[in-house]
C-alpha cells in the first residue's frame, strides 16, 4: 500500500532553511508527491507537489530524488509563522485516496 | 470570504443518535473529499466526490457512513448511530479537475460522542 514516512518532530532557527524530509518508496511511477501543512486548528494548506523534476513556488521547494523514493521539502526562510505540522502525501495508484502520514511537526524557534 | 465552509463547526451528541454535517464547497470546485483526522494524526480519507458522483469510498467507512452531493454543489456527510470512536475532526476539501494537485480544506467539524 502506498504510504509515507516523516520525522515526527524538527526544530529549526528562524532565518534558517527547514528541510524536511520524506520517504515514499512505494510510490508508483506516475503519481505525484504532494506536500501540505496544518496550522494549529486549521485545514491543511497546499504548499508544493512534483513528479520526477525539483520544483519551486514562493513557499517552498521541493527536492525529489532520482529513484522518486524520497523528497526534501525546503522552506528556504523559516520565520516563526511557518510553525506547523507538515505532510508528505502520496494517492493510492488508480484511486482518488490521498494518504497522509503522521507529519512532522516544525517548531521554529526565535 | 468565498472558501470552504463546514457547519456545524462543534458537535457534541450522545452514543446511538444519529449526526449530520454540511460542507459547501468553494463555488467553481467539482471535486469534493472528505477526510477524519484524530489527535496527533493527519487526515485520514473517507469518500470523494466529482460533481454529484461519488466515485471512492475508503474502505474504513462503515455502513454507519453515508455521504451525499446531490446536485454537485454543497455535500452531506452523516453518521447513524455514534460510537465514541467516531469523536473526530472531519474535514471537507474541494478542488477543480484542472488543479486537483490543490485542495481547499474547510475549518472542520469537531464531533465529540459522549
Amino acid at each position: 500500500d502506498a504510504k509515507t514516512t516523516q520525522p515526527t518532530s524538527m526544530d529549526c532557527a528562524e532565518g534558517r532553511a527547514a528541510n524536511l524530509p520524506c520517504n515514499h518508496s512505494t510510490i508508483s511511477g506516475n503519481e505525484y508527491v504532494y506536500w501540505y501543512r496544518q496550522i494549529h486548528s486549521q485545514g491543511p494548506q497546499y504548499i508544493i507537489h512534483g513528479l520526477k523534476n525539483n520544483e519551486t513556488n514562493e513557499m517552498a521547494s521541493l527536492i525529489i530524488t532520482e529513484d522518486r523514493k524520497s523528497s526534501t521539502l525546503i522552506l528556504p526562510h523559516a520565520t516563526l509563522r511557518d510553525t506547523a505540522v507538515y505532510y508528505c502525501i502520496v494517492r493510492a495508484p488508480g484511486t482518488y485516496k490521498y494518504i497522509f502520514g503522521t507529519g512532522t511537526r516544525l517548531k521554529v524557534l526565535a | 470570504d468565498t472558501g470552504v465552509s463546514q457547519d456545524p463547526r462543534h458537535k457534541i451528541t450522545k452514543r446511538g443518535q444519529n449526526v449530520t454535517f454540511r460542507c459547501d464547497p468553494i463555488s467553481e470546485h467539482n471535486r469534493l473529499y472528505w477526510y477524519r483526522q484524530t489527535l496527533g494524526q493527519g487526515p485520514e480519507f473517507l469518500t470523494y466526490f466529482q460533481n454529484e458522483a461519488q466515485l471512492e469510498k475508503s474502505r474504513l467507512l462503515s455502513d454507519r457512513f453515508s455521504a451525499e452531493r446531490p446536485k454537485g454543489s454543497f455535500s452531506t456527510l452523516e453518521i447513524q448511530r455514534t460510537e465514541q470512536g467516531d469523536s473526530a475532526m472531519y474535514l471537507c476539501a474541494s478542488s477543480t479537475k484542472e488543479q486537483s494537485y490543490e485542495q481547499y480544506f474547510g475549518p472542520g467539524t469537531r464531533l465529540t460522542v459522549t
